[in-house]
């Protein structure tokens, strides 16, 4: 499996920016990184994705090393309804694509 | 859109039974993905279609396990027999793409729960 590491939780203050990092040191040149949050009680919700440059969308910012071999989520301003699993994940050739456990973001009021 | 549709949200049966989850994908997408969600193992993929045809199913726990596609607004995931290992929530996907560049939508989950 393509698997990430990713840190198991972490907590952030509501209005700050959140940054969640990812490792992906097998990834090849062509794999797409994806992120994905999943609410309580509900199934998961695409955030972004990326293969070279950072990008930006109305929900996050994603940075990819110059490397690739990590890529960092980027909330400008965290609020209570992000509180959720982040995952990130790529797919490689003929493999799952694999969620892992996610990070749990907790959002502190 | 609606949205991709789950159907039954909740599921309680005993074990032996045969249990049936069925999934309706988004209008026009080509790409469809069983998953199945538990506290211990986390999100695993279970099977992927793509035009209807069953493209990767090494995710398929054993032969228990069964998927269908026969068109492309219907999927259906059957258990037989049901054991209480498969309690979990079964979420389905659907993609417009292929699973490496698409965005997945994914359903609101069946919860199965074996006795």
């Amino acid at each position: 499996d393509a698997k990430t590491t990713q840190p198991n939780s972490m907590e952030s203050n509501e209005e700050e920016p959140v940054h969640l990092p990812c490792n992906h040191s097998t990834i090849s040149g062509t794999d797409y990184i994806h992120w994905y949050r999943q609410l309580p009680s509900q199934g998961p919700e695409y955030v972004i994705h990326g293969l070279t440059s950072n990008v930006n969308n109305r929900m996050a910012s994603l940075a990819i090393a110059e490397d690739r071999k990590s890529s960092t989520l980027i909330l400008h301003r965290a609020t209570l309804r992000d509180a959720a699993v982040y995952y990130c994940i790529y797919v490689t050739g003929a493999n799952n694509l694999f969620f892992g456990t996610g990070t749990r973001l907790t959002v502190i009021p | 859109d609606a949205g991709v549709i789950q159907s039954p949200r909740h599921e309680v049966t005993e074990m032996g039974q045969e249990v049936t989850l069925r999934c309706k994908p988004i209008s026009g997408h080509n790409s469809l993905f069983w998953y199945r969600q538990t506290m211990m193992r986390g999100l695993e993929l279970l099977i992927y279609f793509n035009n209807n045809v069953p493209i990767d199913d090494s995710g398929m726990p054993e032969d228990r396990f069964s998927a269908k596609m026969p068109n492309a607004s219907f999927s259906t995931l059957k258990i037989q027999p049901s054991e209480p290992r498969d309690s979990a929530v079964y979420f389905c996907a659907s993609s417009e793409r292929g699973r490496n560049t698409g965005e997945l939508f994914f359903g609101e989950g069946s919860r199965l729960t074996v006795l």
